[in-house]
């Protein structure tokens, strides 16, 4: 059964990098069916698609991070990461790595979720 | 992009009464909708796709109706395990995909 699962700092200082892994089981992440992506949740309110990136270098991200976001796949560690520069506290909020088929983009597998706050 | 409004923001239900959900797209996204339920502290868990389709496990109760722009989430005899927060998405034009703001169904 495919699993992901995030990891990273729960603290990052406003305008550093927030960075974020997210280890896949159950499945390669070469594997040609799936995207991997990001979705976000900030306290209270609901949930908003960070960006999704496939095995072959394909990626796709919200036009609302203004390019601040970038995804990438570490094929060797069968893993994907999460990068998002220039953090505010607008940025707070529950990050969830998942996965979505890629021809059909529903997310089937989530993490369980890790809350990253942005403060000094 | 595609914006998803979702009506009510709160659903007050008895247990063992039945609960509609609403959700509009802002432009015609075929049947490339899905819902999803949403528990405080867990991870969010698929209920249906392409509009109707339940995903594999989830029980009768849940339905799922529409085409288009109007969609529509029935929960038939709420049970004490559906009180939760659900989502409606789009995919059917991407990037970005999209969710709607989310309908809480809490417990009258």
């Amino acid at each position: 059964q495919l699993q992901v699962q995030e990891s990273g700092p729960g603290l990052v200082k406003p305008s550093e990098t927030l960075s974020l892994t997210c280890n896949v089981s159950g499945a390669s992440i070469s594997s040609s069916d799936y995207y991997w992506a990001w979705i976000r949740q900030p306290p209270g309110k609901g949930l908003e698609w960070i960006g999704s990136v496939y095995y072959r270098g394909n990626k796709y991200s919200n036009p609302s991070l203004r390019s601040r976001g970038t995804i990438s796949v570490d094929t060797s560690k069968n893993q994907f990461f999460l990068r998002l520069t220039s953090v505010t506290a607008a940025d707070t909020a529950v990050y969830y790595c998942a996965t979505h088929p890629r021809q059909m983009a529903t997310i089937t597998a989530w993490g369980q979720g890790t809350l990253v706050t942005v403060s000094s | 992009e595609i914006v998803m409004v979702q009506s009510p923001a709160t659903l007050s239900v008895s247990p063992g009464e039945r609960a509609t959900l609403s959700c509009r797209a802002s432009q015609s996204i075929s049947s490339n909708l899905a819902w999803y339920q949403h528990k405080p502290g867990q991870a969010p868990r698929l209920l249906i796709y392409g509009a109707f389709t339940r995903a594999a496990g989830i029980p009768a109760r849940f339905s799922g109706s529409g085409s288009g722009t109007e969609f529509t989430l029935t929960i038939s005899s709420l049970q004490s395990e559906d009180f939760a927060v659900y989502y409606c998405q789009q995919y059917s034009n991407w990037p970005p995909l999209t969710f709607g703001g989310g309908t809480k169904v809490e417990i009258k």
